[in-house]
């Protein structure tokens, strides 16, 4: 199994400040044929369903705020909110759709 | 647009068999692979499995031995079964649909499922 590694477990940013989630898998979920990475990235608010945000690592889904952003290639990844609102709060997940069986991060609690 | 909906017993007795069903709407189940997700109390994410319309599956090999998913295209609805539970079965379980770029996209609101006497 791939795993996939995030940090920090939990983040305290001030509103308007900028926050970094990394995460790193085990190996690399860079499809050389059609150099794409097999990541996504999720926001999960209590009581809700995750919310997917970004696939192939830096494409962002429809809707999703443009202060999120993407990056990251290979095994090494980043979530990035460039201006941390207060509906941000949440936990965030990435996940490699790589190879069965898809795995996902530990969850990194964001906070204000 | 399409949206999923679980639904099943909240409470399963150790050693028996939780039995789960995914309702699709606002789209066909057909062209697409279909996911069952938990997440335990307080933790994260562990993907089950998944379906393609025509019944072809993909299990994560945690829980192969004890898990069947099926599919009812007639009712627009998919199953999960997982068998011989025990108190660390006890979880959300989501159904959700792959997302054709990747990820999973939309998901179902959940559905708690405790396993106790």
């Amino acid at each position: 199994d791939i795993m996939m590694t995030q940090s920090p477990d939990s983040l305290a940013v001030s509103l308007g400040e900028r926050a970094t989630i990394n995460c790193k898998s085990s190996q690399s979920v860079l499809y050389s044929s059609n150099k794409k990475n097999y990541l996504a990235w999720f926001q999960q608010k209590p009581g809700q369903p995750p919310k997917l945000l970004f696939y192939w690592a830096s494409a962002r889904e429809s809707g999703v705020p443009d202060r999120f952003s993407g990056s990251g290639s290979g095994t090494d990844f980043t979530l990035t909110i460039s201006s941390l609102q207060a509906e941000d709060v949440a936990v965030y997940y990435c996940q490699q759709y790589y190879t069965t069986p898809y795995t996902f991060g530990q969850g990194t609690k964001l906070e204000v | 647009q399409v949206q999923l909906q679980e639904s099943g017993p909240g409470l399963v007795k150790p050693s028996e068999t939780l039995s789960l069903t995914c309702t699709v709407s606002g789209g066909s189940i057909r062209n697409d692979y279909w996911s069952w997700i938990r997440q335990p109390p307080g933790k994260g994410l562990e993907w089950i499995g998944h379906i393609f319309y025509s019944g072809s599956t993909n299990y994560n090999p945690s829980l192969k031995s004890r898990v069947a998913l099926s599919v009812d295209t007639s009712k627009n609805q998919f199953s999960l079964k997982l068998s011989s539970v025990t108190a660390a079965d006890t979880a959300v379980y989501f159904c959700a649909r792959v997302y054709s770029y990747g990820g999973f996209d939309p998901w179902g609101q959940g559905t708690l499922v405790t396993v106790s006497s």
